[in-house]
């Protein structure tokens, strides 16, 4: 079946750093990756996605690219705020019951310092 | 401007005392969930529907129980909650059947059982 293996967190880093949350998948076919991000108290938000190999998906300075023959979508951002510190979760597209669910991998926590 | 609201955000309710949670939503998607999310965990699905066709997770509770009235609307009955159903749940829609359309989720129920 499907799987989505996210690094475990929390993740901690000062402001302005370099930011990687790593995401890999298995999956049959070619499903479509998301990441989603959780404010606390809040439900997920679509951060960024990509529905087909080598397509990059960008928001907000976030970028993933999706990687075929790694089976991964890791996320990446230049310089984070503290303003980032959230819950990231990473998912790909499940068929089921005629349409299709999301498989999400446990999230990762990231927390950024001033 | 168009979205998924649940009703309320906070919850309280007694062991054994059957609670109901609501979802409804504006972006008149055919799709909707709803998940189980403990802390620090992965939202977990409970079922969904494609149009009025139910989806039941397998591992779902017989407690838990929804209705979809309508294309707007959707409920949550939990028949005889346990101290196990203390959680956030979330209520997510999407344009189906198209494994590329992300999710749209609510902020979230806060369930507390006393």
């Amino acid at each position: 079946g499907n799987s989505v293996t996210q690094m475990e967190g929390p993740v901690t880093l000062s402001e302005e750093a370099f930011l990687t949350i790593n995401c890999t998948y298995t999956a049959t076919g070619y499903p479509s990756l998301f990441w989603y991000v959780q404010y606390p108290g809040e439900g997920l938000q679509l951060l960024l996605k990509a529905t087909k190999a080598d397509d990059k998906g960008s928001n907000k300075g976030f970028e993933a690219t999706y990687r075929k023959e790694t089976t991964s979508f890791h996320l990446e951002k230049g310089s984070v705020q503290v303003s980032d510190s959230a819950v990231y979760f990473c998912a790909l597209s499940t068929p089921s019951g005629g349409s299709y669910i999301p498989t999400f991998g446990r999230g990762t926590s990231l927390i950024v310092h001033p | 401007d168009a979205m998924v609201i649940q009703n309320p955000r906070y919850q309280v309710t007694q062991f054994g005392k059957p609670v109901t949670l609501s979802c409804s939503q504006t972006l008149n998607h055919n799709v909707m969930y709803w998940y189980q999310q403990k802390s620090s965990q992965a939202p977990k699905l409970l079922f969904h529907y494609y149009d009025k066709d139910f989806n039941n997770e397998a591992d779902t509770p017989d407690n838990f129980q929804s209705r979809r009235p309508n294309t707007s609307f959707c409920f949550l009955d939990i028949r005889s909650p346990g101290l196990g159903d203390a959680a956030m749940y979330l209520c997510a829609t999407s344009r189906g059947p198209d494994p590329n359309q992300p999710q749209h989720f609510g902020d979230g129920t806060r369930l507390s059982i006393l």
